[in-house]
């Protein structure tokens, strides 16, 4: 069964700190992979998406996420976290085939951001 | 304007009320969602329809049902809500199969 893991429930880094959340994702091909930000109050914004080609994947608000086949995963970084940056990621999982036409989420990542 | 909207935004109710909640969009999807959002559970998908025909169930559809006006509004029903219904409900949609969802700005819902 498809399946999205973020193993880290909550982060806190200082503000300029480097920054890196995981996803993984339990898939038979390569699916299309998406992170979402949800600030508080607010419905969720496609920070970046990878659907094919290029397996580093550039977003908005300076972030970029990785895909690696081998590991399965698609972690989100960003080099210098700002403090609007404090918010919750969520790594979503599409299929590109088959029946299954529905995103597949992870539980999300809370990120705090320490001035 | 907001290419997915729902109304209300907030919405205090009583157990055993039927309330709805609605969701408009003006993307030109054929698919549509409602998802449920609770601390610590991520979001759940309730229901989910691909178009105006065609309704499915999703992994947590008990209590609550839907309907697809038209191609751009689908809303959600509690026809007796209870307490553990209260949370964020979210709306979505998307163009292609396992493509981009677009979100809706949320309906806060609390059962009383």
């Amino acid at each position: 069964a498809q399946s999205v893991t973020q193993p880290d429930i909550h982060i806190t880094v200082s503000e300029g700190a480097s920054l890196e959340l995981r996803c993984n994702y339990s898939y038979g091909a390569t699916p299309y992979l998406f992170w979402y930000v949800q600030s508080p109050g607010q419905g969720l914004q496609l920070l970046l998406k990878y659907f094919s080609g290029d397996t580093l994947v550039q977003g908005i608000k300076g972030f970029e996420a990785e895909f690696k086949r081998s590991q399965s995963s698609f972690n989100l970084r960003k080099p210098s976290v700002h403090w609007s940056d404090a918010a919750e990621y969520f790594c979503a999982v599409g299929s590109t085939a088959g029946n299954n036409r529905k995103l597949i989420w992870g539980l999300g990542t809370s990120l705090a951001v320490n001035p | 304007d907001a290419d997915v909207t729902q109304t209300p935004r907030n919405r205090i109710t009583k157990t055993g009320k039927r309330i709805m909640l609605e969701c408009s969009q003006t993307k030109g999807h054929d698919r549509m969602y409602w998802y449920r959002q609770d601390p610590g559970l991520g979001l759940r998908l309730i229901y989910y329809s691909f178009d105006v025909k065609d309704i499915n169930k999703g992994e947590i559809s008990d209590g609550y049902s839907v309907s697809r006006q038209a191609q751009a509004k689908f809303s959600l029903s509690l026809e007796s809500a209870i307490p553990n219904q209260t949370a964020l409900y979210f709306c979505a949609t998307s163009g292609v199969q396992g493509g981009e969802a677009f979100f809706g700005q949320g309906t806060r819902l609390t059962v009383v």
